[in-house]
């Protein structure tokens, strides 16, 4: 059973286009991060977010925190083919200790 | 560049034997963490330390080992492999800026 969801499982969209994509718990997260990877390497940190309905922006990424601190999303203006790659939310939660625990991820394709 | 170095990148293992996979940090983080990322699941914590001389098991512990002697290193060690450790391996530190992750070992066992 995954402490966290995230959908859709895969996305192909054409260059230009807009997305979404969503963490869900059914618990509590006293924070959340997103990370992006690409293949053959390591997930990359993009943000880190702590506060119940907080919006960041990072360029054309916009990443808000749920009021209840139990989803996510992240939603991508005008796709880019260097966009492609997987994307994963980790969450910690105060009964897991100081570990954050990973989401299967969202696999994204932007084609040109 | 800071940041964290596994080695090795690629490996293949025959079923029973062993080896090591390295991993060493120089951003001096005290937690550092050890996961495998299996198509479609994830990643999922194997061993983590929180500092030299500290460790303790994550999610799938069974079938390896780790030490941490100092703040730099925290191997991992398989003792006997089985096919059900393919997988790619990735070791990562995390300070107050969230995880850096190494680049990964990709391992299979035949």
């Amino acid at each position: 059973t995954q402490l966290l969801e995230q959908s859709p499982q895969f996305l192909s969209i054409q260059e230009g286009e807009n997305l979404t994509v969503y963490c869900n718990s059914s618990s509590v997260f006293s924070s959340l991060q997103w990370y992006r990877q690409e293949p053959g390497e390591g997930p990359v940190l993009l943000v880190t977010v702590v506060t119940g309905g907080e919006v960041k922006k990072l360029k054309r990424l916009t990443f808000q925190f749920g009021d209840a601190r139990k989803d996510s999303s992240l939603h991508i203006t005008a796709a880019q083919p260097g966009d492609t790659g997987l994307y994963l939310c980790a969450g910690a939660y105060d009964n897991y200790g100081q570990n954050f625990v990973f989401g299967p991820g969202t696999r994204l394709s932007v084609l040109p | 560049n800071a940041g964290v170095t596994q080695t090795p990148k690629f490996r293949i293992l025959k079923i029973g034997q062993s080896m090591t996979l390295q991993c060493t940090q120089d951003m001096n983080h005290n937690y550092m963490y050890w996961y495998r990322q299996d198509p479609g699941m994830g990643l999922k914590l194997i061993y983590y330390s929180v500092g030299a001389g500290i460790t303790d098991k994550g999610e799938v512990p069974n079938g390896y080992n780790v030490s941490r002697s100092t703040t730099e290193d925290f191997p991992l060690r398989l003792e006997l492999a089985a096919p059900s450790q393919t997988s790619v391996y990735f070791c990562a530190s995390r300070g107050e800026g969230g995880y850096t992750f190494g680049s990964g070992t990709r391992l299979t066992v035949v």
